[in-house]
């Protein structure tokens, strides 16, 4: 069973920064592209950015409200993703989900996801 | 960037009753569009893949259909564990990005 476990949250300051984990067990993490999702409380899903493995070339992409203040890596010999955020604002304070973007025949899907790890950005 | 809205953002209905949700996307996605369920602090559970594909062990009363720019996703039986909020997404092009929800409430 694939379990994913992320930690690290808590609360910030603005323009303050936090680095979130997310240890996954029961896959081959190595193979696995890898997404952040956050949830603002109250609100919907936002798709925050993912990681490609690296023998697909290990490519980052970003939503553009977190370009340019968010990284994602991955540690593959520790089965860790990474996502660090940085100048962190009021409007980031969300729960964040690691998920692993399953690549179909045809479509992409998250699947499965972590249980979250509360972001809150306040002064 | 594709928006993708829900409707209705809310329902109500009750055991037994057939729900259908509408999910629009902003240009056309062929059937990259998947779907989720989220119940009260947890996280998304995945349900459908290319729009009309079940996930593995969800309950076949779960159905999704469309193409292009309209799909729905029907629940031919509400059961008590079906009332959660219910998620599309499009897989078709970078950024992903997910409806707003549709929650599923006991009438």
């Amino acid at each position: 069973e694939v379990q994913l476990v992320e930690s690290g949250g808590g609360l910030v300051k603005p323009g303050g920064s936090l680095r979130l984990s997310c240890a996954a067990s029961g896959l081959t993490f190595s193979n696995a592209w890898m997404s952040w999702v956050r949830q603002a409380p109250g609100k919907g899903l936002e798709w925050v950015g993912r990681i490609k493995s690296k023998t697909d070339g290990g490519t980052r992409d970003y939503a553009a409200p977190v370009k340019g203040r968010f990284t994602i890596s991955r540690d593959d010999s520790k089965n860790t993703l990474y996502l660090q955020m940085n100048s962190l604002k009021t409007e980031d304070t969300a729960v964040y989900y690691c998920t692993t973007e399953v690549v179909g025949v045809t479509v992409n899907w998250f699947d499965p996801w972590g249980q979250g790890t509360l972001v809150t950005v306040s002064s | 960037d594709i928006q993708m809205t829900q409707s209705p953002s809310s329902l109500s209905a009750s055991v037994g009753d057939r729900v259908t949700i509408t999910c629009r996307a902003s240009q056309s996605i062929s059937i990259y569009l998947n779907w989720y369920q989220q119940k009260p602090g947890k996280a998304p559970n995945f349900l459908i893949y290319a729009a009309s594909s079940l996930q593995s062990g969800v309950p076949s009363r779960f159905s999704g259909s469309g193409s292009g720019t309209d799909f729905t996703l029907t629940i031919s039986s509400l059961q008590p564990e079906d009332f959660a909020t219910y998620y599309c997404q499009q897989s078709y092009s970078t950024p992903w990005t997910f409806g707003q929800g549709t929650k599923v409430e006991i009438k």
